[in-house]
Protein backbone atom coordinates (compact mmCIF):
# COMPACT_ATOMS: atom_id res chain seq x y z
CA UNK A 1 0.00 0.00 0.00
CA UNK A 2 1.72 2.30 -1.19
CA UNK A 3 1.87 6.12 0.19
CA UNK A 4 2.28 9.56 -1.91
CA UNK A 5 4.86 8.92 -4.64
CA UNK A 6 6.54 11.86 -5.33
CA UNK A 7 9.79 12.34 -8.04
CA UNK A 8 12.28 12.92 -8.46
CA UNK A 9 13.44 13.88 -4.80
CA UNK A 10 16.22 16.14 -6.33
CA UNK A 11 15.66 18.26 -9.04
CA UNK A 12 18.22 20.70 -10.20
CA UNK A 13 17.54 23.21 -13.54
CA UNK A 14 19.13 25.96 -14.94
CA UNK A 15 17.73 29.36 -15.29
CA UNK A 16 15.35 29.65 -17.67
CA UNK A 17 14.59 26.25 -18.11
CA UNK A 18 11.32 24.18 -17.32
CA UNK A 19 11.01 22.81 -14.47
CA UNK A 20 7.97 19.41 -13.87
CA UNK A 21 6.95 17.97 -10.53
CA UNK A 22 5.08 14.69 -10.61
CA UNK A 23 3.20 13.03 -7.54
CA UNK A 24 0.99 10.22 -7.76
CA UNK A 25 -1.56 10.06 -5.00
CA UNK A 26 -2.46 7.33 -2.17
CA UNK A 27 -4.47 4.34 -4.13
CA UNK A 28 -7.94 5.62 -3.55
CA UNK A 29 -7.03 9.24 -2.76
CA UNK A 30 -8.42 11.30 -5.44
CA UNK A 31 -7.79 14.93 -4.17
CA UNK A 32 -4.27 16.25 -4.66
CA UNK A 33 -2.40 19.40 -3.18
CA UNK A 34 0.68 20.97 -3.53
CA UNK A 35 2.36 23.29 -1.27
CA UNK A 36 5.83 24.67 -1.45
CA UNK A 37 8.31 25.39 2.01
CA UNK A 38 10.92 27.70 1.73
CA UNK A 39 14.22 26.85 3.88
CA UNK A 40 13.22 27.84 7.26
CA UNK A 41 9.62 28.74 6.64
CA UNK A 42 6.21 27.02 7.00
CA UNK A 43 4.48 25.22 4.21
CA UNK A 44 2.72 27.31 1.54
CA UNK A 45 -0.81 25.96 -0.04
CA UNK A 46 -0.75 26.31 -3.97
CA UNK A 47 -3.11 24.21 -5.66
CA UNK A 48 -6.03 21.87 -4.42
CA UNK A 49 -6.79 18.94 -7.72
CA UNK A 50 -9.35 16.76 -7.93
CA UNK A 51 -8.92 14.90 -11.29
CA UNK A 52 -9.28 16.68 -14.22
CA UNK A 53 -10.22 20.04 -12.13
CA UNK A 54 -8.70 22.78 -10.72
CA UNK A 55 -10.96 23.12 -7.44
CA UNK A 56 -8.43 26.09 -5.74
CA UNK A 57 -5.59 27.62 -7.05
CA UNK A 58 -5.34 30.77 -4.99
CA UNK A 59 -1.33 30.16 -3.68
CA UNK A 60 -0.43 29.72 -7.50
CA UNK A 61 1.76 32.80 -9.21
CA UNK A 62 0.04 33.72 -11.73
CA UNK A 63 2.67 33.28 -14.21
CA UNK A 64 4.80 30.42 -15.20
CA UNK A 65 3.04 27.75 -12.51
CA UNK A 66 0.63 25.85 -13.46
CA UNK A 67 -0.94 22.44 -12.50
CA UNK A 68 -3.14 19.68 -13.88
CA UNK A 69 -4.34 15.99 -12.23
CA UNK A 70 -5.18 13.92 -15.38
CA UNK A 71 -7.77 11.67 -15.65
CA UNK A 72 -4.91 9.13 -16.07
CA UNK A 73 -1.51 9.42 -14.65
CA UNK A 74 0.26 11.61 -11.75
CA UNK A 75 -0.61 15.16 -10.94
CA UNK A 76 1.76 17.55 -12.58
CA UNK A 77 3.69 21.01 -11.00
CA UNK A 78 5.07 22.45 -13.83
CA UNK A 79 6.93 25.79 -13.45
CA UNK A 80 8.22 27.09 -16.89
CA UNK A 81 11.10 29.39 -17.51
CA UNK A 82 12.58 29.13 -13.65
CA UNK A 83 14.47 31.80 -11.79
CA UNK A 84 16.51 31.25 -7.98
CA UNK A 85 13.41 32.42 -6.29
CA UNK A 86 11.82 29.15 -7.40
CA UNK A 87 14.84 27.03 -4.96
CA UNK A 88 12.29 25.22 -2.56
CA UNK A 89 11.22 22.23 -1.47
CA UNK A 90 7.41 21.03 -2.77
CA UNK A 91 5.06 18.79 -1.30
CA UNK A 92 2.21 17.20 -2.51
CA UNK A 93 -0.02 15.44 -0.38
CA UNK A 94 -3.23 13.61 -0.90
CA UNK A 95 -6.92 12.95 0.61
CA UNK A 96 -9.64 10.77 0.56
CA UNK A 97 -12.86 12.42 -1.41
CA UNK A 98 -14.93 13.26 1.68
CA UNK A 99 -13.39 16.38 4.20
CA UNK A 100 -12.80 14.29 7.60
CA UNK A 101 -10.49 13.45 10.41
CA UNK A 102 -8.65 11.27 8.03
CA UNK A 103 -5.95 14.26 7.22
CA UNK A 104 -3.35 14.30 4.29
CA UNK A 105 -0.71 11.78 3.55
CA UNK A 106 2.10 13.87 2.26
CA UNK A 107 5.08 12.89 -0.14
CA UNK A 108 9.00 13.28 0.38
CA UNK A 109 9.07 16.50 -1.11
CA UNK A 110 10.66 17.70 -4.18
CA UNK A 111 13.61 19.85 -3.49
CA UNK A 112 14.49 22.18 -6.52
CA UNK A 113 17.65 23.90 -7.08
CA UNK A 114 17.71 26.18 -10.09
CA UNK A 115 21.22 27.66 -10.54
CA UNK B 1 -8.34 34.14 4.44
CA UNK B 2 -7.66 31.48 6.56
CA UNK B 3 -5.23 32.66 9.44
CA UNK B 4 -2.94 30.17 11.54
CA UNK B 5 -0.72 31.85 13.70
CA UNK B 6 2.13 30.02 16.01
CA UNK B 7 3.78 32.64 18.05
CA UNK B 8 6.46 30.69 19.06
CA UNK B 9 9.56 30.43 16.14
CA UNK B 10 11.77 27.99 18.69
CA UNK B 11 11.10 26.30 21.60
CA UNK B 12 13.46 24.03 23.58
CA UNK B 13 12.93 21.63 26.44
CA UNK B 14 15.04 19.12 28.44
CA UNK B 15 14.95 15.57 27.54
CA UNK B 16 11.55 14.01 29.62
CA UNK B 17 9.72 17.35 30.33
CA UNK B 18 7.04 18.49 29.42
CA UNK B 19 6.51 21.50 26.35
CA UNK B 20 3.35 23.40 24.98
CA UNK B 21 3.43 24.69 21.42
CA UNK B 22 0.75 27.06 21.09
CA UNK B 23 -1.49 27.53 17.79
CA UNK B 24 -4.59 29.94 17.13
CA UNK B 25 -6.32 30.19 14.15
CA UNK B 26 -9.28 31.94 12.09
CA UNK B 27 -12.09 30.62 11.11
CA UNK B 28 -16.11 31.56 10.99
CA UNK B 29 -17.07 27.72 10.45
CA UNK B 30 -18.25 25.70 13.10
CA UNK B 31 -18.13 22.09 12.58
CA UNK B 32 -14.04 21.91 11.13
CA UNK B 33 -11.07 19.37 11.76
CA UNK B 34 -7.60 20.93 13.16
CA UNK B 35 -4.02 18.48 13.44
CA UNK B 36 -0.64 18.97 14.27
CA UNK B 37 2.17 18.04 11.69
CA UNK B 38 5.88 17.29 12.47
CA UNK B 39 8.60 17.77 10.02
CA UNK B 40 11.88 16.07 11.27
CA UNK B 41 15.36 17.00 9.32
CA UNK B 42 14.39 14.40 7.31
CA UNK B 43 11.40 16.74 5.66
CA UNK B 44 9.14 14.39 5.84
CA UNK B 45 5.76 15.64 6.92
CA UNK B 46 3.89 13.08 9.72
CA UNK B 47 0.89 13.50 11.22
CA UNK B 48 0.76 13.73 15.22
CA UNK B 49 -2.41 14.09 16.56
CA UNK B 50 -5.85 15.47 15.24
CA UNK B 51 -9.07 17.25 16.45
CA UNK B 52 -12.82 17.11 15.41
CA UNK B 53 -13.88 20.79 16.20
CA UNK B 54 -17.27 19.08 17.50
CA UNK B 55 -15.67 17.21 20.08
CA UNK B 56 -15.65 18.67 23.78
CA UNK B 57 -12.57 15.96 24.46
CA UNK B 58 -9.50 16.91 24.19
CA UNK B 59 -7.53 13.99 22.02
CA UNK B 60 -5.14 12.23 23.01
CA UNK B 61 -2.33 9.93 21.22
CA UNK B 62 0.06 8.40 24.09
CA UNK B 63 3.05 10.92 25.00
CA UNK B 64 1.24 13.59 22.62
CA UNK B 65 -2.17 15.47 23.73
CA UNK B 66 -4.00 18.40 23.03
CA UNK B 67 -5.68 21.60 24.43
CA UNK B 68 -8.53 22.90 22.33
CA UNK B 69 -10.61 25.85 23.11
CA UNK B 70 -12.99 26.71 20.50
CA UNK B 71 -14.25 29.75 21.93
CA UNK B 72 -10.70 31.17 21.97
CA UNK B 73 -9.46 29.24 18.82
CA UNK B 74 -7.03 27.82 20.22
CA UNK B 75 -5.35 24.13 19.84
CA UNK B 76 -2.07 23.62 21.81
CA UNK B 77 -0.14 20.68 21.47
CA UNK B 78 1.35 19.22 24.77
CA UNK B 79 4.33 17.10 24.50
CA UNK B 80 4.63 14.66 27.84
CA UNK B 81 8.41 12.78 28.65
CA UNK B 82 10.02 14.58 25.87
CA UNK B 83 12.33 12.16 23.64
CA UNK B 84 15.04 13.02 21.18
CA UNK B 85 13.59 11.83 18.37
CA UNK B 86 10.90 14.61 19.17
CA UNK B 87 13.12 17.43 18.25
CA UNK B 88 11.43 18.71 14.74
CA UNK B 89 9.65 21.67 13.11
CA UNK B 90 5.68 21.55 14.53
CA UNK B 91 3.01 22.83 11.98
CA UNK B 92 -0.90 23.77 13.25
CA UNK B 93 -3.12 22.74 10.33
CA UNK B 94 -7.02 23.38 10.49
CA UNK B 95 -8.93 21.96 7.43
CA UNK B 96 -11.81 24.30 7.12
CA UNK B 97 -14.18 25.32 4.20
CA UNK B 98 -15.76 23.60 1.51
CA UNK B 99 -12.95 23.64 -0.57
CA UNK B 100 -11.25 20.80 1.51
CA UNK B 101 -7.97 22.35 2.05
CA UNK B 102 -6.06 22.68 4.53
CA UNK B 103 -3.56 25.71 5.72
CA UNK B 104 -0.54 25.45 7.93
CA UNK B 105 1.52 27.93 10.28
CA UNK B 106 4.60 29.29 10.24
CA UNK B 107 5.77 26.44 12.55
CA UNK B 108 7.59 25.68 15.72
CA UNK B 109 11.21 24.55 15.82
CA UNK B 110 11.52 22.14 18.89
CA UNK B 111 14.75 20.95 20.60
CA UNK B 112 14.88 18.26 22.86
CA UNK B 113 18.41 18.69 25.42
CA UNK B 114 19.75 15.40 26.52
Amino acid sequence: NAGVMQNPRHLVRRRGQEARLRCSPMKGHSHVYWYRQLPEEGLKFMVYLQKENIIDESGMPKERFSAEFPKEGPSILRIQQVVRGDSAAYFCASSPPVRSLYGYTFGSGTRLTVV
Amino acid sequence: AQTVTQSQPEMSVQEAETVTLSCTYDTSESDYYLFWYKQPPSRQMILVIRQEAYKQQNATENRFSVNFQKAAKSFSLKISDSQLGDAAMYFCAPRVGNNNDMRFGAGTRLTVKP
